[in-house]
């Protein structure tokens, strides 16, 4: 158990639809990132906050946005759904913001399909 | 354009061989990490190397940072099935400590 938790862990929705994904980083972590995983583009990196503050951007699309509220949870909204964001979503934690060797913990995923 | 090149992409090999994965890039990185992913999971750090030439053990797993800071190898010396997964290596650039993931290799050790 890394101690992110993602919710929910399955998502079935339908084109042009909205969801929103949420992300519990582990205790103490500041920074939170989150990434889509899938099949043609592997693993790609979307948007890092750092204490509620936008950090770095992505390959993260205008129909994507995000948020890390101030108790550090952050949430992934995902708007105008199309078949192509079939995905799992990863959220990661860790410590600081830039340091390196700054080691991410991931949690285990949230599975979007969208019919 | 894909960063991080891995190869092989698919390894199925039978338990107590050994093998290597490589994990190459024409940019030069600060650090690189090696994760690996099991069905389900998210991926889970192995380890980090941060300076050119550097060699890492872990048990079997033998990891080698180039020197110009550019590729990276993972060996695996005497597969077992527990070794089956998803590898995947993961650069760092800049400040922000953003992770630039690699291809990925998804290895299979059959008993």
């Amino acid at each position: 158990d890394s101690g992110v938790t993602q919710t929910p862990k399955h998502l079935i929705t339908a084109t042009g639809q909205r969801v929103t994904l949420r992300c519990s980083p582990r205790s103490g972590d500041l920074s939170v990132y989150w990434y889509q995983q899938s099949l043609d583009q592997g693993l790609q990196f979307l948007i890092q906050y750092y204490n509620g503050e936008e950090r770095a951007k992505g390959n993260i699309l205008e129909r994507f946005s995000a948020q890390q509220f101030p108790d550090l949870h952050s949430e992934l909204n995902l708007s105008s759904l199309e078949l192509g964001d079939s995905a799992l979503y990863f959220c990661a934690s860790s410590q600081t913001g830039g340091a390196p060797k700054n080691i991410q913990y991931f949690g285990a995923g949230t599975r979007l399909s969208v019919l | 354009t894909q960063l991080l090149e891995q190869s092989p992409q698919f390894l199925s090999i039978q338990e107590g061989e050994n093998l290597t994965v490589y994990c190459n890039s024409s940019s030069v990185f600060s650090s690189l990490q090696w994760y690996r992913q099991e069905p389900g999971e998210g991926p889970v750090l192995l380890v980090t190397v941060v300076t050119g030439g550097e060699v890492k053990k872990l048990k079997r797993l033998t990891f080698q940072f180039g020197d110009a800071r550019k590729d990276s190898s993972l060996h695996i010396t005497a597969a077992q099935p527990g070794d089956t997964g998803l590898y995947l290596c993961a650069g760092e650039r800049g400040a922000t400590n953003k992770l630039i993931f690699g291809t990925g290799t998804l290895l299979a050790v059959q008993p």
